[in-house]
């Protein structure tokens, strides 16, 4: 059974919109979030981590874990076409142990 | 400063064939890890180095799967014998563990198809 879920499997939101994504553990042992972004024909990036109850903000994106819930999402404002990617959810057991568990990733569309 | 290297970007195997990835880490980084992508199971965990030594060789995929780690600036991942199912992109990953967020940097991977 997959430890780290993703919503929505697919999503397409309109340039200058908001894209929400989710994802939540079902391991309470992997509790350190990352969230990655994968380009077409590219391996994927590190885009932020998130350690801590409630909200990390890094430019246009805005990360948010509830721990009791092991629930966290990703809150991409402004959206542009070049947001465009698989984004992945992954968690780990410790915050600086590189072994991650993904989730199966959430393909956003930015419509011009 | 370059990143992590994966050849070849593309191969394509008869069913029954050995085949050889290789894997350049970021110079410098002590973790390396091999992940198999497809759409249906997204990012699997194929094997997980820490500095040279083996930590895990993800269970399911012992049989036909073995990575090496020759020395800390290549590694390998052989596949032995291909099945079809074995068709995906394998993605390779390295990172430098420190006392603060340890974070994954991946090459472009290799698209493998076995026929």
């Amino acid at each position: 059974q997959q430890k780290v879920q993703q919503s929505p499997e697919s999503l397409s939101v309109p340039e200058g919109g908001m894209a929400s994504l989710n994802c939540t553990s079902s391991d309470r042992n992997f509790q350190y979030f990352w969230w990655y972004r994968q380009h077409s024909g590219e391996g994927p990036k590190a885009l932020m981590s998130i350690f801590s109850d409630g909200d990390k903000k890094e430019g246009r994106f805005t990360a948010h874990l509830n721990k009791a819930s092991l629930h966290v999402s990703l809150h991409i404002r402004d959206s542009q076409p070049s947001d465009s990617a698989l984004y992945f959810c992954a968690a780990s057991a410790q915050y600086n142990q590189g072994k991650l568990i993904f989730g199966q990733g959430t393909k956003l569309s930015i419509k011009p | 400063d370059a990143g992590v290297t994966q050849t070849p970007r593309h191969e394509v195997a008869e069913k029954g064939q050995t085949i050889i990835l290789k894997c350049e880490p970021v110079s410098g980084h002590n973790d390396l890890f091999w992940y198999r992508q497809t759409k249906i199971q997204g990012l699997e965990l194929l094997s997980y180095f820490r500095s040279k030594s083996l930590m895990e060789d993800g269970g399911a995929f012992k049989d036909r799967f073995k990575a090496e780690m020759l020395n800390s600036s290549f590694s390998t991942l052989k596949i032995q014998p291909t099945e079809p199912k074995d068709s995906a992109v394998y993605l390779c990953a390295s990172s430098f563990q420190t006392s603060s967020a340890e974070t994954l940097y991946f090459g472009s991977g290799t698209r493998l198809t076995v026929l």
